[in-house]
């Protein structure tokens, strides 16, 4: 099984700051037949479902504002957010599509300084 | 886009069954793999299992195997998640998801699974 490793498992920040929660796999997440990475980010904010921000590593979803952005390939992987608001308070994870079992990251709590 | 709504979670005891359904409306329900993802009180997310949009392939996590059976029916646009041998350890919110493949886009609201004598 690909295990995930995100650090670090919670963060706070102040308002209009960067954020920036690192995750990396055991094994690579690169695909030598498209060049992809399986790679996605997911925010979960209290009592919603997971809602995808960002997939293929760094394809940001229709409606997720740009100050979100994935970065990275292979085993190692970033998710930025530029400017810290208010409603981006969540616990994101990081998760691997490449092969069953598909696996996610222990989670990153984010909270505003 | 797809909207996914779970139902069948309760209070079970340790040793017991329980059948998750999950009804999908919106888009055309066969074109999707479907997920089931857990999450555990104060933990963090974890991928049960998934079946292909004709059912010809599934995959389990480790901790069900044998224990769980994942099944869809195409014609009344549902999955489930028959549950049985149920644990502690399994006490979570159950969500249904779906996507094109292994990648999760859509996602349910959820139904709380509580083992418990």
């Amino acid at each position: 099984d690909i295990v995930m490793t995100q650090s670090p498992d919670s963060l706070a920040v102040s308002l209009g700051e960067r954020a920036t929660i690192n995750c990396k796999s055991s094994q690579s997440l690169l695909s030598s037949s498209n060049n992809n990475d399986y790679l996605a980010w997911y925010e979960q904010k209290p009592g919603q479902p997971p809602n995808l921000l960002i997939s293929w590593a760094s394809t940001r979803e229709s409606g997720v504002p740009d100050r979100f952005s994935g970065s990275g390939s292979g085993t190692d992987f970033t998710l930025t957010i530029s400017s810290l608001q208010a409603e981006d308070v969540a616990v994101y994870y990081c998760m691997q599509y490449y092969s069953a079992p598909i696996t996610f990251g222990q989670g990153t709590r984010l909270e505003i300084k | 886009e797809v909207q996914l709504v779970e139902s069948g979670g309760g209070l079970v005891q340790p040793g017991g069954s329980l059948r998750l359904s999950c009804v999908a409306s919106g888009s055309t329900f066969s074109s999707y793999y479907m997920h089931w993802v857990r999450r555990a009180p104060g933990k963090g997310l974890q991928w049960v299992a998934n079946i292909r949009q004709d059912s010809s392939d599934k995959h389990y996590i480790d901790s069900v195997k044998g224990r769980f059976t994942i099944s869809r029916d195409n014609a009344k646009s549902s999955l489930y998640l028959e549950m049985n041998s149920v644990r502690a350890e399994d006490t979570a919110m159950y969500y249904c998801a779906a996507g094109g493949g292994y990648l999760i886009d859509q996602w349910g609201r959820g139904t709380l699974v509580t083992v418990s004598s």
